[in-house]
C-alpha cells in the first residue's frame, strides 16, 4: 500500500512569489491534515479535511494560505504571496476514521521544505 | 489549552546504551491520546504507538519500551540496547478525545544520535 506522497520534495521562490504544494494521501482515507514544521520549532496543525470539507481550518496562519481538497482525493495548500517567514517544512497526514478506535492514525508524508528567499 | 514538552532538544549516547526520552504533557480534556513519532532523516515522520488516557499500562515492543503515567503527565519513551539506526528526531503529540479537534498538538522533537 502506498504511503502519504507530498510534491515538491524541495521548493525555494522568492518573496512575492506564489507556491502550491500537493499532498495525495493513503488511497480510502477520508481524513486529511496539513501541518508545518517552522526551523526550530514545533510541528504546527494548520488544518483538517474529511473527504472534500474543511473540518478544522483554525491552524492557518492568515489569507495567504489557501488549501483545497476538490473531490476529496488529493489536496493542494497554496502559499500566495510568500513571504520569509514562510519558510519551513509542510507536512501532510491521513487518516482512515479520527472516530474509531483503530482507525485514527495519522500517517504522515516525507514533507515540502519550502524556503523563501 | 494542550501543550506537549519535550525538555531534552538533543541526546547523543554510545550504541548498546539504554535512553529514555521526556515528554510531558497539559490537557483540560479527560479524554485524550498521546503518540510517539520517529523521524529518520529521510524525513517523513513515522508512526510509533498511541495511547490513550484510560490506559496506564505500560508497553513494550521490542527494544521499545513507553511508560505512562497520568499522576506526572507524562509519557515517556525508553530505548533499550541502543543502535545506530535509532539515530533520528523523535516528537511527542497529544490528540483531544476523538469526537472532538482531531489535530496533534507536537512537542519540540528530541534529535536522539547513537555513536557507534
Amino acid at each position: 500500500e502506498a504511503g502519504v506522497t507530498q510534491f515538491p520534495s524541495h521548493s525555494v521562490i522568492e518573496k512575492g512569489q506564489t507556491v502550491t504544494l500537493r499532498c495525495d494521501p493513503i488511497s480510502g482515507h477520508d481524513n486529511l491534515y496539513w501541518y508545518r514544521r517552522v526551523m526550530g520549532k514545533e510541528i504546527k496543525f494548520l488544518l483538517h479535511f474529511v473527504k472534500e470539507s474543511k473540518q478544522d481550518e483554525s491552524g492557518m496562519p492568515n489569507n495567504r494560505f489557501l488549501a483545497e481538497r476538490t473531490g476529496g482525493t488529493y489536496s493542494t495548500l497554496k502559499v500566495q504571496p510568500a513571504e520569509l517567514e514562510d519558510s519551513g517544512v509542510y507536512f501532510c497526514a491521513s487518516s482512515q476514521d479520527f472516530r474509531r478506535e483503530g482507525s485514527y492514525e495519522q500517517y504522515f508524508g516525507p514533507g515540502t521544505r519550502l524556503t523563501v528567499t | 489549552a494542550q501543550k506537549v514538552t519535550q525538555a531534552q532538544t538533543e541526546i547523543s549516547v554510545v550504541e548498546k546504551e539504554d535512553v529514555t526520552l521526556d515528554c510531558v504533557y497539559e490537557t483540560r480534556d479527560t479524554t485524550y491520546y498521546l503518540f510517539w513519532y520517529k523521524q529518520p532523516p529521510s524525513g517523513e515522520l513515522v508512526f510509533l504507538i498511541r495511547r490513550n488516557s484510560f490506559d496506564e499500562q505500560n508497553e513494550i515492543s521490542g527494544r521499545y519500551s513507553w511508560n505512562f503515567q497520568k499522576s506526572t503527565s507524562s509519557f515517556n519513551f525508553t530505548i533499550t540496547a541502543s543502535q545506530v539506526v535509532d539515530s533520528a528526531v523523535y516528537f511527542c503529540a497529544l490528540s483531544g478525545p476523538l469526537q472532538g479537534a482531531q489535530k496533534l498538538v507536537f512537542g519540540q522533537g528530541t534529535r536522539l544520535t547513537i555513536n557507534p
